[in-house]
C-alpha cells in the first residue's frame, strides 16, 4: 500500500510570506492529522480531520494557520503570514479511524528566515 | 496538552547491548504507541498497545502497557547500528478528541 504523500519536502520562505503544504493520505483512511514538530521535540497536533470534518483544531493558531480537507481525501495546510517560530517539520498522518495508530508522511521541513 | 515524559533523553550503547526506555504521565491512557524516527523522515510505528498489562513484541522490540495505564516501556534486545534514531511514545486518552500525545523522545546511538 502506498504511504502518506507530502509535498514539498523542503521550503524556505521569508517571514510574513505565505506557504502551503499538501498531503495525500493512505487510500481509505478516514482520519487525517497535521502535526508540527519543532527541532528536538515530539510532534504536536495542529488539526485532526474525520473525513472532511474537523474533529480537533484546538491547538491550531487560527490567526495565521488554516487547513482544509474539502473532499475528505487530500488536505492542505496554509500559514499566512509566517513567523520565524513557525520553522519546523510539518507532518501529515492518516489512520483508519480515531483509535488506530497513525502512519506518518516524510514531512515538509519549513525554514522561515 | 498532556505531558508525557520519556527517559532517558539520550542513550549511547555498544552494539549487541539491550536497551530499555520508558514513558510516564500523570494521566491515564487507553492506548500506547511507540514510534521510531530517522533523520529527515516521519515517525514510523513500531508497536501499538491497547490493554493495561499487555506485552507485545515486534522482532527484537518488546513493549508493555503499564498496569497503572500511566506508563509504557520499550525494550530493544541485541541492538544493531540501524537501531539508531529517536524513539517516541504516544498515548491516547479517549474523550479528548482521541488525539495521541507524543513524548519528548529518546535519542539512541549504537556504537559498532
Amino acid at each position: 500500500e502506498a504511504g502518506v504523500a507530502q509535498s514539498p519536502r523542503y521550503k524556505i520562505i521569508e517571514k510574513r510570506q505565505s506557504v502551503a503544504f499538501w498531503c495525500n493520505p493512505i487510500s481509505g483512511h478516514a482520519t487525517l492529522y497535521w502535526y508540527q514538530q519543532i527541532l528536538g521535540q515530539g510532534p504536536k497536533l495542529l488539526i485532526q480531520f474525520q473525513n472532511n470534518g474537523v474533529v480537533d483544531d484546538s491547538q491550531l493558531p487560527k490567526d495565521r494557520f488554516s487547513a482544509e480537507r474539502l473532499k475528505g481525501v487530500d488536505s492542505t495546510l496554509k500559514i499566512q503570514p509566517a513567523k520565524l517560530e513557525d520553522s519546523a517539520v510539518y507532518l501529515c498522518a492518516s489512520s483508519k479511524g480515531q483509535n488506530y495508530g497513525y502512519t506518518f508522511g516524510s514531512g515538509t521541513r519549513l525554514t522561515v528566515v | 496538552g498532556q505531558q508525557l515524559n520519556q527517559s532517558p533523553q539520550s542513550m549511547f550503547i555498544q552494539e549487541g547491548e539491550d536497551v530499555s526506555m520508558n514513558c510516564t504521565s500523570s494521566s491515564i491512557f487507553n492506548t500506547w504507541l511507540w514510534y521510531k524516527q530517522d533523520p529527515g523522515e516521519g515517525p514510523v510505528l513500531l508497536i501499538a498497545l491497547y490493554k493495561a498489562g499487555e506485552l507485545t513484541s515486534n522482532g527484537r522490540l518488546t513493549a508493555q502497557f503499564g498496569i497503572t495505564r500511566k506508563d509504557s516501556f520499550l525494550n530493544i534486545s541485541a541492538s544493531i547500528p540501524s537501531d539508531v534514531g529517536i524513539y517516541f511514545c504516544a498515548g491516547q486518552i479517549k474523550n479528548t478528541g482521541n488525539q495521541f500525545y507524543f513524548g519528548t523522545g529518546t535519542s539512541l546511538t549504537v556504537i559498532p
